[in-house]
């Protein structure tokens, strides 16, 4: 069974740049799936940030596409996330998922981490 | 981007009752809809997709229907482990994948 983990600086000072790796096990990164990333400011819904396939494709949302950066470090067996111009907004928790290659629904999830923005 | 509606925002339900969500999509979804439950300090886990779907291990007493533009997620007798908070996902149109605001059950 396919496991993620999230890892990365917990406190991001503004206008930095966020970055955060997702190690993947039980599984290869270069297996039919795309790799996603999720974010949940507290209290509040879940934002999907973007996919990545092993084969370097991505699918951003829109809203983030100017500042985000995912990649695959196939050798590594992890994916990874940046977000640059980071404001108090992008503080949440950032989660790494799965879905399969043909279906929409994100069938693993890590435990997730939370970054906070501040001075 | 297609903006999901859930409601309620908060229900308040017994344990042995049946609590009944509902999420409304902008625009048709078709049956490309997930629905997940979240607890207190715990990721995201998939319950439903395909609109009805059970995903592996989920017992049988969440049902998903609709398609289109409305879904209803079922819960047919709460137990005290599903108190939590439901989001619907749509996966049609993308990017982005687009999750409702989510519905909170708590205990009444």
């Amino acid at each position: 069974q396919v496991q993620l983990q999230e890892s990365g600086p917990g406190l991001v000072k503004p206008s930095g740049t966020l970055s955060l790796t997702c190690a993947v096990s039980g599984g290869s990164i270069s297996s039919s799936h795309w790799w996603s990333w999720v974010r949940q400011p507290p209290g509040k819904g879940l934002e999907w940030i973007g996919e990545i396939y092993h084969s370097g494709s991505t699918n951003y949302n829109p809203s983030l596409k100017s500042r985000v950066t995912i990649s695959v470090d196939k050798s590594k067996n992890q994916f990874s996330l940046k977000v640059s111009s980071v404001t108090a907004a992008d503080t949440a928790v950032y989660y790494c998922a799965k879905r399969e290659y043909n279906y929409g629904q994100l069938n693993y999830w890590g435990q997730g981490t939370l970054v906070t923005v501040s001075s | 981007e297609i903006v999901m509606t859930q409601s309620p925002a908060t229900l308040s339900v017994s344990p042995g009752e049946r609590a009944t969500l509902s999420c409304r999509a902008s625009q048709s979804v078709s049956r490309n809809l997930a629905w997940y439950q979240q607890k207190p300090g715990q990721a995201p886990r998939l319950l439903i997709y395909g609109a009805s779907t059970r995903a592996t291990g989920i017992p049988a007493r969440f049902s998903g229907s609709g398609s289109g533009t409305e879904f209803t997620l079922t819960i047919s007798s709460l137990q005290s482990e599903d108190f939590a908070v439901y989001y619907c996902q749509q996966y049609n149109n993308w990017p982005p994948w687009t999750f409702g605001q989510g519905t909170k059950v708590e205990i009444k």
